[in-house]
């Protein structure tokens, strides 16, 4: 089993929807929880991060983490084209300089 | 956020040659930067963790004279692709560790290197 699990899409939602984009994971010892935007030929942006379990938001996206069961989520509310891309999850044991462990990302497409 | 930039954005160049990629840290220092490579519609793959001052510490199965890491100062890594081959033609990205608690990752733009 994978560290961090994250299904590849791609996914494809009508502009205005909302769109819940996942990742579940194996190891409890994780404690931060990032997700990155990345566009096609382009490096990752990273959107937000979370520490723990909670919610966070963040204009249309709120990063959701239920460390009970190893599940985090992000939600984009009023999707737009714009919002296309491959979203990335990714995560780390502790602050500084502890590994950051990647899912493969999700492809999403918001059609007009 | 920490701004990354990474040159050049793209580069064709023919196979037996090499090619170097910068990476810099723009508005902080960065004592460790990594190099990720990326297939089409695949996740990053971490090649290489490089340290200022030090050598590079390569993942398995990346070969390290094929992949040159410097890291001469704390503002800049450089990966060189030596005698590069078709197979070597990739999307190459490094990243760098903002000086916050957390430690996140920021991204360069990625250099995509197409060897003839």
């Amino acid at each position: 089993q994978k560290e961090v699990e994250q299904d590849p899409g791609p996914l494809s939602v009508p502009e205005g929807a909302i769109v819940s984009l996942n990742c579940t994971y194996s190891n409890s010892a994780f404690q931060y929880f990032m997700w990155y935007r990345q566009y096609s030929r382009k490096g990752p942006e990273l959107l937000m991060y979370t520490y723990s379990s909670g919610n966070k938001e963040d204009g249309r996206f709120t990063a959701q983490v239920d460390k009970s069961s190893k599940y985090i989520s992000l939600f984009i509310r009023d999707s737009q084209p714009s919002d296309s891309a491959t979203y990335l999850c990714a995560m780390k044991k502790g602050s500084g300089n502890t590994p950051l462990v990647f899912g493969k990302g999700t492809r999403l497409s918001v059609i007009a | 956020g920490a701004v990354v930039s990474q040159h050049p954005s793209w580069v064709i160049c023919k196979s037996g040659t090499s090619v170097k990629i910068e990476c810099r840290s723009l508005d902080f220092q960065a004592t460790t930067m990594f190099w990720y490579r990326q297939f089409p519609k695949q996740s990053l793959m971490l090649m290489a963790t490089s340290n200022e001052g030090s050598k590079a510490t390569y993942e398995q199965g990346v070969e390290k004279d094929k992949f040159l890491i410097n890291h001469a100062s704390l503002t800049l890594s450089t990966l060189t692709v030596t005698s590069a081959h078709p197979e070597d033609s990739s999307f190459y990205i490094c990243s760098a560790r903002g000086q916050g608690e957390v430690g996140e990752l920021f991204f360069g733009e990625g250099s995509r290197l197409t060897v003839l």
